[in-house]
Order: structure tokens, then sequence, then C-alpha cells
């Protein structure tokens, strides 16, 4: 069993939708979240940061996690055609640890 | 955020040769990391580059197949020894600029080993 298990995808929705992204974890032990996007033929830029369970929002981003069901979304409202990337979940167990445990990615597209 | 420029993009190469990356920074950062992304699969982390010192590898990843090289705080090198086509994959450079601050990534090396 994988530490971090994302649904690759791909996932099509129209723009305008309201998106949401996911990964599941099996160690209790982490505590801090990102989500990371990545576009095509471009590195993993960072999108979202949280610590433990609750929400956190940034524009038209919600990030959201619950340690009780070790689960994490990414929430993205009116999406655009700009947001069609690869979408990565990583989780750590340490603030900054330079060591991130990814998800496999989930592919986005969407559609005018 | 730090600007991260890996070289080259991309490469075709031939088995059993070898390829050298090379990452440089904008700016000096506290610790510089090499990954590799995999066709449908995790990015993964190979070892990360000490400066002045040996790198220090993850379990299944080894020297002898990934020498890296950081003679500075701006810039390293990772080469893919006696390539073979399990080697096919995008290889990243990856920076944090602080104790707690979090991960950037160049935007990598695409490796096609034929």
């Amino acid at each position: 069993q994988k530490e971090v298990e994302q649904d690759p995808g791909p996932l099509s929705v129209p723009e305008g939708a309201i998106v949401s992204l996911n990964c599941t974890y099996s160690n209790s032990a982490f505590q801090y979240f990102m989500w990371y996007r990545q576009y095509s033929r471009k590195g993993p830029e960072l999108l979202m940061y949280t610590y433990s369970s609750g929400n956190k929002e940034d524009g038209r981003f919600t990030a959201q996690v619950d340690k009780s069901s070790k689960y994490i979304s990414l929430f993205i409202r009116d999406s655009q055609p700009s947001d069609s990337a690869t979408y990565l979940c990583a989780m750590s167990l340490i603030q900054g640890a330079q060591k991130l445990v990814f998800g496999q990615g989930t592919r986005l597209t969407i559609n005018p | 955020s730090a600007v991260i420029s890996q070289k080259p993009s991309r490469d075709i190469c031939q088995r059993g040769t070898s390829l050298t990356i090379q990452c440089q920074v904008d700016s000096q950062v506290t610790m510089m990391f090499w990954y590799r992304q995999q066709p449908g699969q995790s990015l993964t982390l190979i070892a990360t580059a000490n400066q002045g010192s040996e790198a220090t590898y993850e379990s299944g990843f080894v020297i002898d197949k990934f020498p890296i090289s950081r003679p500075n705080l701006t810039f390293s090198t990772l080469t893919v020894s006696n390539m073979s086509p399990e080697d096919s994959s995008i290889y990243l450079c990856s920076v944090k600029t602080g104790g707690n601050s979090p991960l950037h990534f160049g935007n990598g090396t695409r490796l096609t080993v034929t």
C-alpha cells in the first residue's frame, strides 16, 4: 500500500465548475499538508500549505484536511481553463521537512 | 522565491552512457535536493546535495548510479550513470531557502534512454 493515494484521473470538467481533488494517506503522523500545481513541461509550484486539520482558503482555492479520516482535499471554485494542470498532494511529518511524500498527481482539464 | 534553472531541459541518450544535469539557483539556498518523477509515479527523493560533502541518498538510490556534486550554495549537478531505459524520467532539482520554507522546484530535465 502506498503511503499517499491520489486518483491520477484524468479529470475533465467544464469552465466554472467546482473541482474537488483528493488524497488519502496511511501515516497518521503526517502533520503538514501541501498541494502543488504542475503545468505541462514545468516543475511543481506550491499552491497551498496547511497544518493539521481544518480549512484554508486562498482566493478560489480551499484546502481541507481531515486527520481523523486521513483525507485531504483541494477545492477549486469557478474553475478556469488556466487551472488545467496536474495537481499533486504532498505531506510531511514536521514543518519544513526536506523529505515530502507525494501523491501520484491528478491531471485536470478545464474545458472552455 | 528562488529562481531555479536546470540544464538540459530534455535529452535523448543511448543506454550505457551517462548524463550530467546542472541546477543553478539565483541566490544562496540552505538545501538542494534531487527528485525523480517517473511516468505515472509519485515524485521520489533521490538525495540531498550537501555543500562541500558527499550527498545523502535515500533508500534505493546509490552514489555509483547517481553521483551528485554541490560545490557551492547556488549550484549542484546530478549524473545519471550507465543509463538504461528504466532511467527514462523527469529529474527535478529542488531547493529550500530557509529552515521552515517550502520546497521550490526547477522545471526539470526530461530524459529518454533508448
